[in-house]
């Protein structure tokens, strides 16, 4: 299994662009990169996934270099709601995860 | 459309008892995952269905973990006897088929376990 290096925490005012990179030096050939959002006594949420380059959705972009050895996960004016744990994952996604701390996004007022 | 549901939602129970927990899973999704995180710690992949096979157990802790997945829809998990170290959440996930959807794993909101 592909390990993930993750920030423990981070913090944001609300209104700005939150950047968390996630380094994944082991990825394998098939793995794909996926994020999701953890809010207290809830289950992990699918976010964004991607394989190679940069992908954009309604919510998030993920940004991946050539190498795939890293990625970015960029949310856009992030607000209060936005505060939660926030995890990098790599695999196929038809098999198991592995999760890492995650990272722990406080959005300040 | 409904998403994974857990029941029940917590459980506690004494050491020594006996505690099933179900998963139902999205309609039409041959894969189910079982994770749990423990103390506070990481969270920890359990096994893997696909349809009513178990593709991958690794995670199972000891043999006092059974998972079954009946007719390929819902999945129970049973742990026989609890222990004070079983306490913790846990979630299950499903995703559709491989080749047919995009492999995103759901998961539910994950049922929370206290063994006292």
């Amino acid at each position: 299994l592909a390990k993930t290096t993750q920030p423990i925490s981070m913090d944001s005012y609300e209104g700005q662009e939150v950047n968390i990179t996630c380094s994944h030096n082991n990825i394998a050939t098939n793995d794909y990169i996926t994020w999701y959002q953890q809010f207290p006594s809830q289950g992990p949420r699918f976010i964004i996934q991607g394989y190679k380059t940069k992908v954009t959705n309604e919510v998030a972009s993920l940004f991946i270099p050539a190498d795939r050895k890293s990625s970015t996960l960029s949310l856009p004016r992030v607000s209060l709601s936005d505060t939660a744990v926030y995890y990098c994952l790599v695999g196929h996604p038809s098999n198991q995860f592995y999760f890492g701390t995650g990272t722990s996004l406080t959005v300040i007022p | 459309e409904a998403g994974v549901t857990q029941f029940p939602s917590h459980s506690v129970i004494e050491k020594g008892q006996t505690v099933t927990l179900r998963c139902d899973p999205i309609s039409g999704h041959d894969n189910l995952y079982w994770y749990r995180r423990v103390m506070g710690k990481e969270i920890k992949f359990l096994l893997h269905f696909v349809k009513e096979s178990k593709q991958d157990e690794s995670g199972m802790p000891n043999n006092r973990f059974l998972a079954e997945r009946t007719g390929g829809t819902y999945s129970t998990l049973k742990v026989q006897p609890a222990e004070l170290e079983d306490s913790g959440v846990y979630f299950c996930a499903s995703s559709p088929d491989q080749w047919l959807g995009e492999g995103i794993q759901y998961f539910g909101a994950g049922t929370r376990l206290s063994v006292l």
